[in-house]
């Protein structure tokens, strides 16, 4: 499985975007990037993924490599609610592709 | 997103006890999950199921023990609950789909104490 890389916590002042980085080195071609986050101890919400091309929705933005080794989760305008411990993931492909390995993920503090 | 339910949310139990955490579904998925969590540590995934009656260990060796009679249904069992169990367990759930690209959302936890 590939690996996963995430600095341990990162500071964002509020309304400002805040960038997350993620590197994967190990990636292979058919292994998705997926994003979680984790509010205070509640259940991981699901926030995006992607493959190769950059993805967007009403939550937030994914950037990926054109190399597909690393990536970044882009918040544009973050709150002080987007305090969190965010989770990349690289999903194998074939049968343990439905398993998600959590790793220690990156604390964001959004402070005013 | 899928609407996921567990319950109960806090339960403090004394050891022996057997307990039953409640989690279900509304949204048909036929794949559901079962991840337990220490505090402050990560996620790890300790039971699964890809529809009714089938049921596979994850991971982490969990001594509990889950049923999937229902598609919408999948309780997960301690008999004999012990302090060591004391931990924070949540279920997901997903489409089927290609394995890679389902997307699991989850319910809110269960943060088990036992004494």
């Amino acid at each position: 499985d590939a690996k996963t890389t995430q600095p341990p916590s990162m500071d964002c002042a509020e309304g400002r975007a805040a960038n997350l980085p993620c590197n994967h080195s190990t990636i292979s071609g058919n292994e998705y990037v997926y994003w979680y986050r984790q509010i205070h101890s509640q259940g991981p919400q699901y926030i995006i993924h992607g493959l190769k091309n950059n993805e967007t929705n009403e939550m937030a933005s994914l950037i990926i490599t054109e190399d597909r080794k690393s990536s970044t989760l882009i918040l544009p305008h973050a709150t002080l609610r987007d305090t969190a411990v965010y989770y990349c993931i690289v999903r194998p492909s074939g049968k343990y592709g439905n398993k998600l390995v959590f790793g220690a993920g990156t604390i964001l503090r959004v402070k005013s | 997103e899928a609407d996921i339910y567990q319950t109960p949310r806090y339960l403090v139990i004394g050891t022996g006890k057997k307990i039953t955490l409640e989690c279900s579904q509304t949204m048909g998925h036929d794949k559901m999950y079962w991840y337990q969590q220490d505090p402050g540590m990560e996620l790890h995934l300790i039971h699964y199921s890809y529809g009714v009656n089938s049921t596979e260990k994850g991971d982490l060796s969990s001594e509990s023990t889950v049923s999937r009679i229902r598609t919408e249904h999948f309780p997960l069992t301690l008999e004999s609950a012990r302090p060591s169990h004391t931990s924070q367990y949540l279920c997901a759930s997903s489409p089927s789909g290609q394995a890679n690209q389902e997307t699991q959302y989850f319910g809110p936890g269960t943060r088990l104490l036992v004494l």
